[in-house]
């Protein structure tokens, strides 16, 4: 597609419960980064893939959240037994290099 | 940690003045770049500048980078209403392929 695609745009989830967020990167772009932001707040690196490397993992908060990409296509971004704490806009984006990101519109999730 | 951290956090200013934010950060760099974000959602990216580059311009925008005090500024000369944004710096640390970024500073342009 002409952009990177996320999706759901808005998820209100219960806590305790699964959730798992999709991203579509742009066909062609070989790196792809998860981040969250907290209302208010900057955006925190959570995890990256790069093309069939093991991917960074360094930012993942705990071992509740764990991403998946096949090749280089779709990445879901998944949340086991979800906290309040957990609410933010979780966006990803996608590059060929690192001469600048293209961001989804992020997914909006709130923890209730 | 954050790698970056912007200054000031909010800046109210009169349309058609200039706009200047900082962003200071940490360890050695290949890049930095700044996005705009509006409305809390998708970032956009607005430009990058190399370690090795010191200015930069795109239209109403100007970049300066200081390694040697690990700085950076974005000027917006002739602030318009839609500029009202919130304004992020992103780094990648050497030997690194992700970007950190600032808080950000909440820009607002009063018509």
């Amino acid at each position: 597609g002409a952009g990177v695609s996320q999706s759901p745009s808005n998820k209100v989830t219960e806590k305790g419960k699964d959730v798992e967020l999709r991203c579509d990167p742009i066909s062609g772009h070989t790196a792809l980064y998860w981040y969250r932001q907290r209302l208010g707040q900057g955006l925190e690196f959570l995890i990256y893939f790069q093309g069939n490397s093991a991917p960074d993992k360094s930012g993942l908060p705990s071992d509740r959240f764990s991403a998946e990409r096949t090749g280089e296509s779709v990445s879901t971004l998944t949340i086991q037994r979800t906290q309040q704490e957990d609410s933010a806009v979780y966006l990803c984006a996608s590059s060929t290099t690192s001469w600048g990101y293209t961001f989804g519109s992020g997914t909006r999730l709130t923890v209730v | 940690s954050q790698q970056g951290e912007e200054d000031p956090q909010a800046l109210s200013i009169q349309e058609g003045e200039n706009a200047t934010m900082n962003c200071s950060y940490k360890t050695s760099i290949n890049n930095l770049q700044w996005y705009r974000q509006n409305s809390g959602r998708g970032l956009v990216h607005l430009i990058l500048i190399r370690s090795n580059e010191r200015e930069k311009h795109s239209g109403r925008l100007r970049v300066t980078l200081d390694t040697s005090k690990k700085s950076s500024s974005l000027l917006i000369t002739a602030s318009r209403a839609a500029d009202t944004a919130s304004y992020f710096c992103a780094t990648d640390a050497t030997g690194t392929y992700k970007y950190i970024f600032g808080t950000g500073t909440r820009l607002k342009v009063l018509a």
